[in-house]
C-alpha cells in the first residue's frame, strides 16, 4: 500500500460544476496537508496547505483534511477552464523542521466550455 | 517568493551518456531538493542538496548515478549518468527557505527538465 493514494482521473467536468479532488493516506504522522496545482510543462506550485484537520477556504477553493478516516479533499467551486490542471496532494510530517512532502500521483482535472 | 529557473528546460539524450541539470534561485535558500516525475507516477525524491555537506540521497537513489553539487546558496546541478531509457523523466529541483515561518512560504518548484533518453 501507498503512502498516499490518489486516482489519477482525468476527471471532466463542464464549465461552472463543483469539483472534489481527494487522497487517502496511511500515516498517522502527517501533520501538513497541502494541495500542489501543476500546470502542463510548468512546475508544481502550492495552492493551499492545512494544518491537521479542519476546513481551509480561498476564494473558489476549499481544502478540507479528516485525519481520523486519513481523508483529504479539495473543492474547487464554479470551476474555470483556467483550473484545468493536474492536482498534486501531498502531506508532511514536519521531521527536523524540514516540510519535506509525500506526494500523490495526481489527478488530471479537465475543465471544459 | 522565490524563482527557480532550470537548464536545460528539455533534451533528448543517447543511451550510456550523461547530463547536467542546473537550478538556480534568485534568493538565498537553505535548503534544496532533486525531485523526477515520471508519467503516472508522484513526484519521487531523489536527494536532498544543503550548501557545504554532502547531498542525502532517498532510497533507491546513488551518488554514482545522480551526483549532485550545491556550491553556494543560488545554486545546484543533479548529474543523470550512464543514463537508460528508463531515466526518461521530468526532473524538478525545488528549494524551501527555511527562514519563513508559514509553511506556504518554503516550498517552490522549478519548472522542470524533459529528459527523453533513447
Amino acid at each position: 500500500q501507498k503512502e498516499v493514494e490518489q486516482d489519477p482521473g482525468p476527471l471532466s467536468v463542464p464549465e461552472g460544476a463543483i469539483v472534489s479532488l481527494n487522497c487517502t493516506y496511511s500515516n498517522s504522522a502527517f501533520q501538513y496537508f497541502m494541495w500542489y496545482r501543476q500546470y502542463s510543462r510548468k512546475g508544481p506550485e502550492l495552492l493551499m496547505y492545512t494544518y491537521s484537520s479542519g476546513n481551509k477556504e480561498d476564494g473558489r477553493f476549499t481544502a478540507q483534511v479528516d485525519k481520523s478516516s486519513k481523508y483529504i479533499s479539495l473543492f474547487i467551486r464554479d470551476s474555470q477552464p483556467s483550473d484545468s490542471a493536474t492536482y498534486l496532494c501531498a502531506m508532511s510530517s514536519s521531521s527536523g523542521g524540514s516540510y519535506i512532502p509525500t506526494f500523490g500521483r495526481g489527478t488530471s482535472l479537465i475543465v471544459h466550455p | 517568493s522565490a524563482v527557480i529557473s532550470q537548464k536545460p528546460s528539455r533534451d533528448i539524450c543517447q543511451r550510456g551518456t550523461s547530463l547536467t541539470i542546473q537550478c538556480q534561485v534568485d534568493s538565498q535558500v537553505t535548503m534544496m531538493f532533486w525531485y523526477r516525475q515520471q508519467p503516472g507516477q508522484s513526484l519521487t525524491l531523489i536527494a536532498t542538496a544543503n550548501q557545504g555537506s554532502e547531498a542525502t540521497y532517498e532510497s533507491g537513489f546513488v551518488i554514482d548515478k545522480f551526483p549532485i553539487s550545491r556550491p553556494n546558496l543560488t545554486f545546484s546541478t543533479l548529474t543523470v549518468s550512464n543514463m537508460s531509457p528508463e531515466d526518461s523523466s521530468i526532473y524538478l529541483c525545488s528549494v524551501e527557505d527555511g527562514g519563513k515561518q508559514a509553511i506556504e512560504e518554503t516550498q517552490y518548484f522549478g519548472p522542470g527538465t524533459r529528459l527523453l533518453v533513447l
